[in-house]
């Protein structure tokens, strides 16, 4: 049973929109929020975390928005580019440092 | 030039051999992973380890083992016993104590 629930599982976005991602969990145990990008045939690689008690985080043209009260958090990615083409994972980790990770969403930006 | 290596990228066996797959680390992390990735699915953790000559079951053990003699190895053999042992494996690290988890390129296990 998965314990993060992650969508949609692909969109396509024109270059310069927003894509956006949401994944869900009911675990309140999970203290951190991690977003990993991989592209195909190779390791994901981390991307930004947030933890429970900030509500946002920025990094560059990615941001997660975190809603405690109802489980879930998503990634914004702002001015979409080419080579922003990729598979994203969301995932949650218990306070024993394992991580759970949603199904990933294959982002396909169109120039 | 720190990092995670896993070798090799591409491995092929026939059905009932087992198979190690490598994974080796020189960011001085304490903890390893190991995890499967399938089409359309996220990714399952198969064992970790916090610290040498200590391993746990992850959430899919069944038909794998590993060791953990060394602090910059941790190798997973693929057993006979796994049903369905094509997949892409990857393997992790973090420093102790930390959330981060670092990634490996990939082993891609092809069994026929």
């Amino acid at each position: 049973q998965q314990q993060v629930k992650q969508s949609p599982q692909s969109l396509i976005v024109q270059k310069g929109g927003i894509s956006i991602i949401n994944c869900a969990y009911e675990n309140t145990a999970f203290d951190y929020f991690p977003w990993y990008q991989q592209f195909p045939g190779k390791g994901p690689a981390l991307l930004i975390a947030i933890r429970p008690d900030v509500s946002e985080k920025k990094e560059g043209r990615f941001t997660i928005s975190f809603n405690k009260s109802a489980k879930q958090f998503s990634l914004h990615i702002m001015d979409s580019q080419p080579g922003d083409s990729a598979t994203y994972f969301c995932a949650a980790s218990n306070p024993d440092y394992k991580l759970s990770f949603g199904a990933g969403t294959t982002v396909t930006v169109r120039a | 030039d720190g990092g995670i290596t896993q070798s090799p990228k591409y491995l092929f066996r026939k059905e009932g051999q087992n198979v190690t797959l490598s994974c080796e680390q020189n960011l001085n992390h304490d903890a390893m992973y190991w995890y499967r990735q399938d089409p359309g699915q996220g990714l399952r953790l198969i064992y970790y380890s916090q610290i040498v000559n200590d391993f746990q079951k992850g959430d899919i053990a069944e038909g794998y083992s590993v060791s953990r003699e060394k602090k910059e190895s941790f190798p997973l053999t693929v057993t006979s016993a796994q049903k369905n042992p094509t997949a892409f494996y990857l393997c992790a690290s973090s420093p102790r104590d930390r959330d981060e988890q670092y990634f490996g390129p990939g082993t891609r296990l092809t069994v026929t």
